[in-house]
């Protein structure tokens, strides 16, 4: 059973501040790593991915990924009002088609 | 809009109905997945489709639910004789080709609700 495990939160952190965002996920064969942003009764969109380990950046958002700790994060710098919503981080493993999602963390971002 | 396009959008079902949900994929994909999603829980993958084929559907309840694609018209999701429990948002994505990149585009979703 390929798990992907996320704290449901809620993360709450003052507008400005950097909120980090974590996943760990239980395949050894996981390959790409996702994170989706989902507003309150809205879709889900892809917002970063990552393959390799290390850092990928994409202006205010960083995702880290570790492979040997099973281990994925997403950091949101400068975090504002409008970046509250769920997190979802998608995992996907070697030959298959299909992500794994974990169940969420739910951000708040307070003036 | 070429999106993926989902509906309707909420549906209200008594007990013992029959739920059929839509889904067309964005222009140029070929390639349907359907997931469900409780309140506070992530999304639960039930079936991947390309057109008429079913080629995962390890995530389908064995009763009660069945999945289509086929050659002309929409993805149709079908729940028969619905229970309490199937109260949920019924979310469809589509990727191109098979999304070994992971990436898919969601649909707005479809909420069932049975009374």
């Amino acid at each position: 059973q390929k798990e992907v495990e996320q704290n449901s939160g809620p993360l709450s952190v003052p507008e400005g501040a950097i909120a980090s965002l974590n996943c760990t996920y239980s395949d050894r064969g996981s390959q790409s790593f996702f994170w989706y942003r989902q507003y309150s009764g809205k879709s889900p969109e892809l917002i970063m991915f990552i393959y390799s380990n290390g850092d990928k950046e994409d202006g205010r958002f960083t995702a880290q990924l570790n492979k040997a700790s099973q281990y994925v994060s997403l950091l949101i710098r400068d975090s504002q009002p409008s970046d509250s919503a769920t997190y979802l981080c998608a995992v996907l493993s070697g030959g298959s088609y299909i992500p794994t999602f974990g169940r969420g963390t739910s951000l708040i971002v307070h003036p | 809009n070429a999106g993926v396009m989902q509906n309707p959008r909420h549906l209200v079902r008594r007990r013992g109905q029959e739920a059929r949900l839509r889904c067309s994929p964005m222009k140029g994909h070929s390639h349907v997945y359907w997931y469900r999603q409780l309140p506070e829980e992530g999304l639960k993958f039930m079936v991947y489709l390309q057109k008429e084929n079913i080629i995962d559907e390890s995530g389908m309840p064995k009763e009660r639910f069945s999945a289509e694609f086929p050659k002309e018209g929409p993805s149709i999701l079908r729940i028969q004789q619905v229970v309490r429990g199937d109260s949920a948002a019924y979310f469809c994505a589509s990727s191109q080709g098979g999304s070994n990149t992971g990436e898919l585009f969601f649909g707005e979703g479809s909420r069932l609700t049975v009374l």
